[in-house]
């Protein structure tokens, strides 16, 4: 079965700084997706940025950026100039055949 | 109107209690699922659903039960739980087959057995 890593429970940044939280997966697959969704306190998970792991080009949205290794299978996020709104749960995702696979979570707090 | 709502957004139940989850969603998505969150442990996988027809069942005790009258809703039918199952039930949907696949998530429910 497909598993989702994130090693670290909790992480810091300063405000503005940037942070890289991290991910490894296990698959036997070469077709697959990659995610991260954010839960703010408010419950709701949202999709922060997505990746298609036949694309070697690493996938950006705004200050979000990701680090794919798809032979070390890792899969790390990069938030610059973080903001006092980052702060949240952040998981990682793995998709294939129907089904999506989560981490455990990184709790990310932004310092004023 | 959000893309997928979910009702009601806590629920406190005795052990011998019946009651349902509810959740629409509004974005024409042809996949539902539910998901059972627990502090510090990965979102674990309850039910799928595609077109209405259920395609995963997680090895979820049979004191949850799913149903899926149609591809817009989906509810969670409780009854006879344990203080163990208390956690937050998210709902989610995606279109699937198309290359669009991600997520959309409700709010979830949290709930508490007493």
């Amino acid at each position: 079965a497909q598993t989702v890593t994130q090693s670290q429970p909790e992480m810091s940044v300063q405000e503005a700084e940037t942070v890289t939280l991290s991910c490894t997966y296990d698959t036997s697959e070469s077709d697959y997706y990659l995610f991260w969704y954010k839960q703010p306190p408010s419950r709701q998970m949202i999709l922060v940025i997505r990746q298609e792991a036949y694309k070697q080009q690493n996938a950006t949205e705004n200050r979000f950026s990701v680090n794919f290794q798809k032979a070390a299978k890792s899969f790390s996020l990069k938030i610059s100039d973080s903001q006092l709104g980052d702060a949240a749960m952040y998981f990682c995702a793995y998709y294939n055949f129907n089904k999506f696979y989560f981490g455990s979570g990184t709790k990310l707090n932004v310092k004023p | 109107e959000t893309g997928v709502t979910q009702t009601p957004r806590h629920l406190v139940m005795g052990m011998t209690n019946k009651k349902s989850l509810k959740c629409e969603q509004h974005l024409g998505h042809n996949a539902m699922y539910w998901y059972k969150q627990s502090a510090k442990k990965p979102l674990e996988l309850m039910f799928v659903y595609n077109f209405k027809e259920q395609t995963e069942n997680n090895s979820v005790p049979s004191r949850f039960s799913p149903e899926c009258p149609n591809s817009s809703h989906l509810f969670l039918h409780l009854h006879t739980l344990q203080p163990e199952d208390s956690a937050l039930y998210l709902c989610a949907s995606s279109q699937d087959g198309e290359g669009l696949e991600k997520l959309f998530f409700g709010s979830g429910t949290q709930l508490s057995v007493l």
